[in-house]
């Protein structure tokens, strides 16, 4: 049975850096025909994609926050760990890890459940 | 980066047929596949549509996805509508290489 789950601060003050983590289980993160994103959607906004990383260590960001993104992972302990610098009220949101898998492209096939980390001072 | 832009909202009876569309706005709709997604209130996404028209297990085949090139968009089908269909749909595609993935603005849709 895949899951994922996410964790981190419940609240972080603006200029802070978010520390996420996704834990998963039922895969591997060496697994070559898979690997982990991360995906935030603002309250009652939409879904924004934030980055991948994949099993060879291969990240891939997202142009407007590529600045303050990092992703790792720790495939021994099945983690995959998102920062994000600089925190601001805009990026109240609930984050989400999602496992991507390859067939013809890479796609989502399971999600996470989800954390909201407000910023506020 | 392009925009996927759709519908703010939709909405129909039980039983019938809605269709969500998703416009790229440059470079081509048929040059990289399309996901939808489903998010019912209160909970994560899950997929119901990827590569432009396939369904994963467990997707009932009430859902269909398409491409139009001529208006350079996507589509997200639902026949036979049901209550549980009210939810918001995400469409999602990406650049070359497959990143960075660019997700549609949503559109609200209501079952009544």
């Amino acid at each position: 049975q895949v899951t994922l789950k996410e964790s981190g601060p419940v609240l972080v003050k603006p200029t802070e850096t978010l520390t996420l983590t996704c834990t998963v289980s039922g895969f591997s993160l060496s697994n070559a025909r898979m690997g982990v994103s991360w995906i935030r959607q603002p309250p009652g906004k939409a879904l924004e994609w934030l980055a991948h990383i994949f099993s060879n260590d291969e990240k891939s960001y997202s142009t407007s926050l590529k600045s303050r993104l990092t992703i790792s992972k720790d495939t021994s302990k099945s983690q995959v760990v998102l920062t994000m610098t600089n925190m601001d009220p805009v990026d109240t949101a609930t984050y989400y890890c999602a496992r991507i898998t390859v067939a013809t492209i890479w796609r989502i096939d399971y999600w996470g459940q989800g954390t909201l980390v407000t910023v506020s001072s | 980066n392009f925009m996927l832009t759709q519908p703010h909202s939709v909405s129909e009876s039980p039983g019938k047929t809605v269709t969500i569309s998703c416009t790229r706005s440059s470079g081509s709709i048929a040059s990289n596949y399309v996901q939808w997604y489903q998010q019912r209130p209160g909970s994560a996404p899950t997929t119901v549509i990827y590569e432009d028209n396939q369904r994963p297990s467990g997707v009932p085949d009430r859902f269909s996805g398409s491409i139009d090139s001529s208006s350079n968009s996507a589509s997200l089908t639902i026949s036979g509508l049901k209550t549980e269909d009210e939810a918001d749909y995400y469409c999602q595609s990406y650049d070359s290489s497959n990143h960075p993935w660019v997700f549609g603005g949503g559109t609200k849709l209501t079952v009544l």
